[in-house]
């Protein structure tokens, strides 16, 4: 058990759909991201929330809209991707503060094919 | 802004030992993290060091950092087949929570 849970662990869309992902944290934390893994490229921090409030947009573009609704929940809503967004999303979750090692936990990560 | 630079690919022979290389940037980076991801699953922590670190042994695994050359490495002694995965370098800035990720090297142990 992972602790921290991705539902779906697939999902192709097309680019007109709107869909959302899921994550879930059972590990008691206060703060959740998430990072999108393409092939052959580095991990890209996508959002980050610190209890519940927005503290990092990292350049992303508006058709992925998350929404943090308390500190186990975490969604990334979808609307109008296109084929260059297929990637694996992966949510994760660490307690917030400077002083201990930022050990992130993450979920399984959901599949995202746009066709 | 950050960079963490990783080899794509390494292939090795079961039971001799991995050695996986990260070079980063940001030269306040406080903590260096190695992340395993096997197929289908998320990122899971094998191990960190300190900064002030230059070297940690768990195990089978050794993290060596080189602060002046900004290079962090991985051994992994007597290599099995089940440590076939992609291994990822991370750097945390201090005060920051945020981490940032290499490409991820994709470690193929040959039985």
């Amino acid at each position: 058990e992972t602790g921290v849970t991705q539902t779906p662990r697939h999902l192709v869309m097309g680019m007109t759909n709107k869909k959302s992902l899921k994550c879930e944290q059972h590990l008691g934390h206060n703060a959740m991201y998430w990072y999108k893994q393409s092939a052959k490229k580095p991990l890209e921090l996508m959002f980050v929330y610190n209890f519940k409030e927005q503290t990092e947009n990292n350049s992303v573009p508006s058709r992925f809209s998350p929404e943090c609704p308390n500190s186990s929940h975490l969604f990334l809503h979808l609307h109008t991707l296109q084929p260059e967004d297929s990637a694996l999303y992966l949510c994760a979750s660490s307690h917030w503060t400077g002083g201990n090692t930022g050990e992130l936990f993450f979920g399984e990560g959901s599949r995202l094919t746009v066709l | 802004g950050e960079d963490v630079e990783q080899s794509l690919f390494l292939s090795v022979r079961e039971g001799d030992s991995s050695v996986i290389n990260c070079t980063y940037t940001d030269s306040s980076s406080t903590y260096l993290y190695w992340y395993k991801q096997e197929p289908g699953a998320g990122l899971q922590l094998l191990t960190y060091i300190f900064s002030n670190m230059d070297m940690k042994q768990d195990q089978r695994l050794t993290v060596l950092l080189n602060k002046k050359d900004k290079h962090l490495s991985l051994r992994i002694a007597d290599t099995q087949t089940g440590d076939s995965a992609i291994y990822f370098c991370a750097e945390r800035q201090t005060g920051a929570n945020n981490l940032f990720f290499g490409t991820g090297t994709r470690l193929t142990v040959i039985p």
